[in-house]
Parts: C-alpha cells; sequence; structure tokens
C-alpha cells in the first residue's frame, strides 16, 4: 500500500524559508487520480489545509498562505514538495503530507471531491532564531 | 471564509454511544469526511462520503448527515477509540477546511 514519508530540516530562522520534501512509496505518483496535498498543525490546536498539487503540476493553495507558498512534484523521484517563505514563529507546527483522492460526484449536485485518504506521519518543523 | 463547527469536547462511559457533529452552510450539498487522530500520531480517516467506512475501520464508526449538519457515531465506544476527531470538507473554491476538532474521552 502506498506510503508517505516527509523529510526536511527540523529547525528553520525567522524570515528563512521551510522546504519540506515527502516521499511516496509503494505506487506511484502520477497514477490514478490523485493530488499530493500539506497540512499542518501546530502543538495542541487543529488541523490546517495548505495546499495540493497534481502530478501534472496544478495546484490549489489555502488563501491564507498563499502569498508564502510554493509546491512542486518530481515524478521521477516519486515526491512532492513544499517551500513556505518567511517563516515567523507562527508557523512552527508539525507538518503533514497526505495523498488526497479526488473525482467527480454528485450530491445535491454534481461537484468535484478532494479529501486526504493517506497521511504520513508527520515531522515537526521549529522556527527559531 | 467558509467554516465547519464542532464541539470542543464529548465525554461518555465506555459502551455508550458518542456522537460527534459538525455544523457548515453547505454540507447539504457537499460530502463531509471524519479523520481520528490518537495522541502523538498522524489523522486516520474513518468515515468518507459522509456515511462511508474504510477497509479496517471498525464497524461500530458510523457517520450520517442531514441538512447542514454531519453527525459521527460511534456505537458502543471503546477506550481505545479516545482521540481527536476532525470533520473534513471543501468550499466552493476547493479549499480544503478542517472544523476546528473534537476531544472524545471515554471513561
Amino acid at each position: 500500500q502506498v506510503q508517505l514519508q516527509e523529510s526536511g530540516p527540523g529547525l528553520v530562522k525567522p524570515s528563512q524559508t521551510l522546504s519540506l520534501t515527502c516521499t511516496v512509496s509503494g505506487g506511484s505518483i502520477s497514477s490514478g487520480t490523485y493530488y499530493w496535498s500539506w497540512i499542518r498543525q501546530p502543538a495542541g490546536k487543529g488541523l490546517e489545509w495548505i495546499g495540493r498539487i497534481s502530478a501534472s503540476g496544478n495546484t490549489k493553495y489555502n488563501p491564507s498562505l498563499k502569498s508564502r507558498v510554493t509546491t512542486s512534484v518530481d515524478t521521477s523521484k516519486n515526491q512532492f514538495s513544499l517551500r513556505l517563505s518567511s517563516v515567523t514563529a507562527a508557523d512552527t507546527a508539525v507538518y503533514y503530507c497526505a495523498r488526497e483522492s479526488s473525482g467527480e460526484t454528485v450530491k445535491l449536485y454534481y461537484y468535484y471531491y478532494y479529501y486526504m485518504d493517506v497521511w504520513g506521519k508527520g515531522t515537526t518543523v521549529t522556527v527559531s532564531s | 471564509s467558509y467554516e465547519l463547527t464542532q464541539p470542543p469536547s464529548v465525554s461518555v462511559s465506555p459502551g455508550q454511544a458518542a456522537r460527534i457533529t459538525c455544523s457548515g452552510d453547505a454540507l447539504p450539498k457537499k460530502y463531509t469526511y471524519w479523520y481520528q487522530q490518537k495522541s502523538g500520531q498522524a489523522p486516520v480517516l474513518v468515515i468518507y462520503d459522509d456515511s462511508k467506512r474504510p477497509s479496517g475501520i471498525p464497524e461500530r464508526f458510523s457517520g450520517s448527515s442531514s441538512g447542514t449538519m454531519a453527525t459521527l457515531t460511534i456505537s458502543g465506544a471503546q477506550v481505545e477509540d479516545e482521540a481527536d476527531y476532525y470533520c473534513y470538507s471543501t468550499d466552493s473554491s476547493t479549499k480544503g477546511v478542517f472544523g476546528g476538532g473534537t476531544k472524545l474521552t471515554v471513561l
């Protein structure tokens, strides 16, 4: 089955750029109708959706972070990445990568659904000088 | 911006039914998803499409949706079900939105 593993520095200085990579194993990042997403969780707080990217590079970001977020995909390495610029202490959190299942469905009317069905274990990133 | 609202906490005795609600204006039109997060672990999907259960999730977990409210029910809650539970959906722009989370205590 598909597994995801986050990697990257655990400590980032204020105003610098946080960079994380998620490695996908047990399946191809290019197969199926999946997107690849990032979610974060400050200590003791709830989950915050950061954004998603498809294998072909289509992206969607949380407007609250959009100006600072960049995501990319490397299909040759079966990896996708997150960059968050100009970080502050408020960006200190556990960062999760996840696979988002997507497609068209109907409830009251037809729409495109997205939801996370496989998660990585998460990696803690602390922003501090 | 779109919001999903959950009660901060729910408490039940072992064997009782636990019900966790999630309200949102778009829920009549969009499915709700539920995640279980035990302490120090990554979230796990327990309900998708309002009421479907992924393989490996115990039958005591069920979901329903009516109007602007979705409900996760754990029939006969067990001590190992103690966790934070999050509802999830997407807004009109397909941005992902989580509820604030509900801490379930079983004691």
